[in-house]
């Protein structure tokens, strides 16, 4: 079975522009959680999404936010990109979304200059 | 809210050695607990993990954690290491009523040939 896949995998923007980075889920799963890791640190919660309906959302400005469709993959968007948003985004998806497993993708690595 | 401390940076260890890396959480509620890998650009694997039940978890590549709840703590062990462990870990909780996982800021672990 095909794991989480991220697409795409690099991407370099500026500062002030807007990316969308896309997520799908293992088959069957209905959760997604969104995660950055900043270099050298842990992966910081970002969004939960189940059932396309949010549930949670960490400690990130409004300048982030996402959505879910029908077919349980998921977007990402981060407006006004500043130099402190370039990380590793993370996707990780679950069954249910509570006490469950989080099965991680490979990442986009985002890169702001 | 939860939070995880991962108390070493980096652990250098001789190949065929034992290793333990530690990991202590705080969190007002019971609470899931997970270690994860991360080898270089690479999204996270699931080591293993404690949800109930026995409070020692074996889990892949010969890995085990044992979860104490009066010392807060789920260390991780190894009896003999292998080039092939040289990676990142993670240790993450999450509260069992809830979906969020918070990570430590990760363990770098150099297998010595």
């Amino acid at each position: 079975d095909a794991g989480v896949t991220q697409s795409p995998t690099h991407l370099i923007k500026t500062r002030g522009q807007h990316v969308t980075l896309r997520c799908s889920p293992i088959s069957g799963h209905k959760s997604v959680s969104w995660y950055q890791q900043v270099l050298g640190q842990g992966p910081q919660f970002i969004f939960q999404y189940y059932e396309k309906e949010e549930r949670g959302r960490g400690n990130f400005p409004d300048r982030f936010s996402a959505r879910q469709f029908p077919n349980y993959s998921s977007e990402l968007n981060v407006n006004a990109l500043l130099l402190g948003d370039s990380a590793l985004y993370l996707c990780a998806s679950s069954w249910a979304g509570r006490e469950d497993t989080q099965y991680f993708g490979p990442g986009t690595r985002l890169t702001v200059l | 809210a939860q939070s995880v401390t991962q108390l070493d940076s980096q652990v250098p260890v001789f190949e065929e050695a034992p290793v333990e890396l530690r990991c202590n959480y705080s969190s007002s509620v019971s609470v899931y607990l997970f270690w994860y890998v991360q080898y270089p650009n690479q999204g996270l694997q699931l080591l293993l993990k404690y949800l109930s039940g026995s409070t020692l978890v074996k889990g892949i590549n010969g890995f085990e954690a044992e979860f104490n709840k009066s010392q807060t703590s789920f260390h991780l062990r190894k009896p003999s290491v292998h080039i092939s462990d040289t990676a990142e870990y993670f240790c993450a909780v999450s509260a069992n009523t809830g979906n969020q996982f918070y990570f430590g800021t990760g363990t770098s672990l150099t297998v010595i040939p």
